[in-house]
């Protein structure tokens, strides 16, 4: 079965410093990946995935997301954080073929301090 | 292009009352989910849909909870009775085809 871990309950970054989330992952086959964010009383908003190519994802508001296969992560960063970025961050793991059923890891809060 | 629209934001209920969620999904989009999320957990997905035949229902209560998709495109979500543990926030999601999906605002549902 499919399942994702986000080690970090919280993160704490001071704006314009580098932030990262963590994600780890477990699937029996190639994962799709995926990062979403939420905000408060909002519905989760997709920011990029990795589905095959380039390790190096690029998504939305200038996240980007490295894959490394052989540590089975999908960190997702972030060169110089901004206030605005504070919200609640969730890594999700599909496996191709058959349904994609997406599997959610519990969330990472980003806080960025002014 | 319009986003999955979901109704209503809020409910507020009493144990043991019933209560139905709705969801209308991206225009052309052939699969829908259901999602529960818990305060302080990630969604769970409760079912999903392709187009108007279920694809997994294995989390889903069925002792109490049931969806359908009429005619492929917009979808319920039925809770009854509720029970206090289902106090969560109901997300609707839509994929077009593969998994990247779209999710609705939810519907924050608080059973006393």
């Amino acid at each position: 079965a499919q399942s994702v871990a986000q080690p970090e309950d919280q993160v704490n970054v001071a704006e314009g410093n580098p932030l990262t989330v963590k994600c780890t992952y477990s699937v029996s086959g190639n994962p799709y990946l995926f990062w979403y964010v939420q905000y408060p009383n909002r519905g989760l908003q997709f920011l990029l995935k990795y589905i095959t190519g380039d390790n190096l994802v690029k998504g939305s508001y200038g996240f980007e997301a490295e894959f490394n296969k052989s540590q089975t992560s999908f960190h997702l960063k972030k060169p110089s954080a901004l206030v605005s970025d504070s919200a609640l961050y969730f890594c999700a793991v599909s496996e191709p073929g058959g349904s994609y059923i997406p599997t959610f890891g519990r969330g990472t809060s980003l806080i960025v301090h002014p | 292009e319009a986003g999955v629209a979901q109704s209503p934001r809020y409910k507020i209920i009493e144990k043991r009352q019933s209560v139905a969620f709705w969801c209308n999904p991206i225009s052309g989009h052939a699969t829908l989910y259901w999602y529960q999320q818990i305060l302080g957990q990630g969604p769970k997905l409760l079912i999903q849909f392709q187009n108007n035949g279920v694809v997994d229902d294995s989390q889903l209560p069925k002792d109490r909870f049931s969806a359908e998709r009429l005619k492929g495109v917009d979808s319920t979500l039925k809770i009854q009775p509720a029970k206090l543990e289902d106090s969560a926030v109901y997300l609707c999601a839509s994929s077009l085809s593969g998994p990247e999906a779209f999710f609705g605002q939810g519907t924050r549902l608080t059973v006393v």
